[in-house]
């Protein structure tokens, strides 16, 4: 069966810390694909990255960066020096070699940004 | 449309009451979803389509839940028989077609938020 875990429902912090969501998953499959979304107030969800499983560098986009290791089966996202726009709920996503878009969603975690 | 597109935005209902909601994709994305969102949850899987069919349903809750996509593009899920656990926010998304082995980017909508009293 495939899960994701997203232990932290909430994180505050101040605006220009840096801050890390953690995303644990489990799953059988060899090949599979790991997604972020933001979620804002507004609810519509935002697709931030996509990583499969075969490609395990880091990825680096403006302030954000992830980290994934196949060793400890996680997939962390950092904001670095956070802003008060990025308060929002954050999902973790998983999805198996030709599931499609059929995702499987960490419940989520709500990140304040406090000015 | 320029993104997916969600009615109505807030449906208010009663126990019992037939419900649906319709759900308007990216003009030229063949691959149609809907998701559930309980309170304080991750989106879970309803239902797939590619083009007018039903690729994968096992996501429906009972057969109180039903979808269709006659022309491949318009969605509507359809709830009958309503109940207080149905209320949620119902989103829909949308792709490109899934290329063999990989994973879509989801574009999704607003959702509609259903609550049932």
């Amino acid at each position: 069966a495939q899960k994701v875990t997203q232990a932290q429902t909430e994180i505050s912090v101040v605006e220009k810390e840096d801050v890390t969501l953690d995303c644990v998953y489990e799953t059988r499959d060899t090949t599979y694909y790991l997604f972020w979304y933001k979620q804002p107030p507004s609810g519509e969800l935002v697709f931030l990255i996509r990583r499969n499983s075969f490609d395990e560098q880091n990825e680096i986009s403006g302030r954000y960066s992830w980290n994934f290791q196949k060793s400890t089966s996680s997939f962390n996202f950092t904001i670095t020096a956070s802003q008060v726009v990025d308060s929002a709920v954050y999902f973790c996503a998983l999805t198996a070699y030709n599931q499609g878009g059929k995702l499987i969603f960490g419940q989520g975690t709500e990140l304040s940004v406090k000015p | 449309g320029a993104g997916v597109s969600q009615t109505p935005s807030n449906k208010v209902t009663e126990k019992g009451k037939y419900v649906e909601l319709r759900c308007d994709p990216i003009s030229g994305h063949t691959a149609l979803y809907w998701y559930r969102q309980s309170l304080g949850q991750g989106p879970e899987f309803l239902i797939y389509f590619q083009g007018t069919g039903a690729a994968d349903d096992s996501g429906l809750p009972n057969d109180r839940f039903f979808a269709v996509r006659p022309e491949g593009s318009v969605s509507t899920l359809k709830i009958q028989r309503t109940e207080r656990g149905d209320s949620a926010v119902y989103l829909c998304a949308s792709s490109l077609p899934t290329a063999a082995g990989g994973a879509n980017v989801l574009t999704f909508g607003a959702g509609s938020r259903l609550t049932v009293l």
